[in-house]
């Protein structure tokens, strides 16, 4: 059972504007732990588009996160069909003493 | 180009065990901690162990300690995973992936190879 809660799901049209939440709690993204985010495709590596809670590496800036209090949230503008695929969320939790990811959101391209 | 590859995927039967290798190219393999991921059938990512770059104490995720065990070469560039008394549950596709960042708490993984399967079924 993940400590990270993402929704199962979400949806937008080419160009619109889609955000994915990711809760967590006082021993993980609470405690002020770093969250990075994940795109993956089924049968291919994931990939990380976002580290230390809002930094991209190098993808485009039509990706964004922000991070507050024991949540944080990816945001995905002028959504684009190679957007469709699936994201998690990242964290450090104090009490597991480990990584822990978000139970993951597909992102569909309607 | 930074890479990954993992290999030694296969089919084993429930008890059984298996030796995963991640053979990394492209940067200082010996600098950087690094991790082991998977992913079951229809699941979610899900972490399983990491280590540090010189070596030392390892972490691991509670569904697979005291079964798993990981290792690395640094002469030989090479992460290993050590899969012990395999169950059902154990099915997945492993990745390995490199870590970064400052704080070992607030490391992101920042390169992955494309994944080693392994099916425990008898």
């Amino acid at each position: 059972q993940s400590l990270l809660t993402q929704p199962p799901s979400v949806s937008g049209a080419p160009g619109q504007r889609v955000t994915i939440s990711c809760s967590g709690s006082a021993s993980n993204i609470g405690a002020g732990y770093d969250v990075h985010w994940y795109q993956h495709l089924p049968g291919t590596a994931p990939k990380l588009i976002i580290y230390g809670n809002n930094n991209r590496p190098g993808v485009p800036d039509r990706f964004s996160a922000s991070k507050s209090g024991t949540s944080a949230s990816l945001a995905i503008t002028g959504l684009q069909a190679e957007d469709e695929a699936d994201y998690y969320c990242q964290s450090y939790d104090s009490r597991l003493d480990g990584f822990v990811f978000g139970t993951g959101t597909k992102v569909t391209v309607l | 180009e930074v890479q990954l590859l993992e290999s030694g995927g296969g089919l084993v039967q429930p008890g059984g065990s298996l030796r995963l290798s991640c053979a990394a190219s492209g940067f200082t393999f010996r600098s950087f901690a690094m991790t082991w991921v998977r992913q079951a059938p229809g699941k979610g990512l899900e972490w399983v162990s990491f280590m540090f770059g010189p070596g030392g104490a390892p972490f691991y995720a509670d569904s697979v300690k005291g079964r798993f065990i990981i290792s690395r070469d640094n002469a030989e560039n090479t992460l290993y995973l050590q899969l012990n008394n395999l169950g059902v549950e154990d099915t997945a596709v492993y990745y390995c992936a490199k870590l970064e960042g400052m704080e070992s708490y607030n490391y992101a993984m920042d390169v992955w190879g494309q994944g080693t399967t392994v099916t425990v079924s008898s």
